[in-house]
């Protein structure tokens, strides 16, 4: 199985912080990921598809990047709305795999 | 509005069965690959399998960890999506959730159904 390797695992930032959420994939992947953002008692939104994709409404300070087996999700500006958990999932090979998540939190 | 409603959750028995199901409206079901997820309390989410659509056989894939276990089926004369779930163990304990995804762009997803698995 395809090893997601989530970091961090917990971070606390200020609000109109810059964020950074990384996930490693143990094999290559390609493009084969989507970001997901959990809130408490909800289920989890959508909020990037194939590796670069900005899902619907999701906003403009959401960004993502790759560098080989990284990649990362980036909050330009940290707001209230923003926390959540955060997982990534690769659909490159079966099983498809989750990393482990990351709780963001205000400071 | 696209809208998915799991129900059918609740509390089983260890080595007991228990069938989930998902109600679909506000898109046309039958253009979607239909996936199931779970979630233990406090954990990451877990892929289950999926169901692809008519046009690609209504054939499956499934996690080897409930391969054998667990069946995905579909009716989309009723806009519905299923989970059979047997022999559960208290490790199948989670929310179970149904979403749809068109190129595994999983879009929707249900509010969740509880299923806790003891004696």
């Amino acid at each position: 199985d395809i090893q997601m390797t989530q970091s961090p695992s917990s971070l606390s930032a200020s609000l109109g912080d810059r964020v950074t959420i990384i996930c490693r994939a143990s094999q290559d992947i390609g493009v084969y990921l989507n970001w997901f953002q959990q809130k408490p008692g909800k289920s989890p939104r959508l909020m990037i598809y194939g590796a670069t994709n900005l899902g619907d409404g999701v906003p403009s300070r959401f960004s993502v990047s790759r560098s080989g087996s990284d990649y990362s999700l980036t909050i330009s500006s940290l707001e209230s709305e923003d926390i959540a958990i955060y997982y990534c999932l690769q659909y490159d090979k079966y099983p498809l795999t989750f990393g482990s998540g990351t709780k963001l939190e205000i400071k | 509005e696209v809208k998915l409603l799991e129900s059918g959750g609740g509390l089983v028995q260890p080595g007991g069965s228990m069938r989930l199901s998902c109600a679909a409206s506000g898109f046309t079901f039958t253009d979607f690959y239909m996936y199931w997820f779970r979630q233990p309390a406090g954990k990451a989410p877990e892929w289950l399998g999926f169901i692809r659509n008519k046009g690609n056989g209504y054939t499956t894939e499934y996690n080897p960890s409930v391969e054998g276990r667990f069946t995905i089926s579909r009716d989309d004369t009723q806009n519905m999506l299923y989970l059979q779930m047997n022999t559960l163990s208290a490790e199948d304990t989670a929310t179970y959730y149904c979403a749809r995804a068109l190129f595994r762009r999983m879009d929707a997803w249900g509010q969740g159904a509880s299923v806790t698995v003891s004696s």
